[in-house]
């Protein structure tokens, strides 16, 4: 069974602060994919980053930066000196490599950045 | 490029009614899904098309809800009758992989509401 767990409902921070979002994810694959989406107020889903279970380096884009760490089934992401308009949802989620091609996601981040 | 269209974008429909949503994937990508998020809760798959044929509807809720994709382009997601726990917002996606190893392009999403 797979499960996407993002604990944190609701997160607030004033501009230009570091935030970093949690991700946690089950899954009895040894190989899978994990990603990151950003839902703005438009509503669609922005793909932000996809990693390979084979891959455990960390990766920074720009102030975006992802922490995977397969010890502790995690895929943590941080924005660092947020901005207003990093104001959004985000999705973790996880694609097994087993035949499915579909994504378990959880259940979403509401990040507000604060003027 | 045009991304990946969702019709409408809302839908207020009483209980009992009929609805239909409509997707249209990017231009050239095989692989079509459908996934709905019930307010606060995780995004769900509901079904995976590759072309016009269904790979996996192991998402569907019950058989109230039909979904097709004549000719491998457009797809429709029709509900028939509504009932209230229906309600949520439907994403379509599509990528030209599967979702794992590619990414998948989402719609900015039809908001149901039924009532």
């Amino acid at each position: 069974a797979q499960k996407v767990t993002q604990a944190q409902t609701e997160i607030s921070v004033v501009e230009k602060e570091d935030v970093t979002l949690d991700c946690v994810y089950e899954t009895r694959d040894t190989t899978y994919y994990l990603f990151w989406y950003k839902q703005p107020p438009s509503g669609e889903l922005v793909f932000l980053i996809r990693r390979n279970s084979f891959d455990e380096q960390n990766e920074i884009s720009g102030r975006y930066s992802w922490n995977f760490q397969k010890s502790t089934s995690s895929f943590n992401f941080t924005i660092t000196a947020s901005q207003v308009v990093d104001s959004a949802v985000y999705f973790c989620a996880l694609s097994p490599q087993t035949g499915a091609n579909n994504l378990f996601f959880g259940t979403g981040t509401r990040l507000t950045v604060i003027p | 490029e045009a991304g990946v269209t969702q019709f409408p974008s809302h839908s207020v429909i009483e209980k009992g009614q009929t609805v239909t949503l409509r997707c249209d994937p990017i231009s050239g990508h095989d692989n079509l899904y459908w996934y709905r998020r019930v307010m606060g809760k995780e995004i769900k798959f509901l079904l995976h098309f590759v072309k016009e044929s269904k790979q996996d509807e192991s998402g569907m809720p019950n058989n109230r809800f039909l979904a097709e994709r004549t000719g491998g382009t457009y797809s429709t997601l029709k509900v028939q009758p509504a009932e209230l726990e229906d309600s949520g917002v439907y994403f379509c996606a599509s990528s030209q992989k599967g979702a794992g190893s590619t990414e998948a392009f989402f719609g900015q999403g039809t908001r149901l509401t039924v009532v």
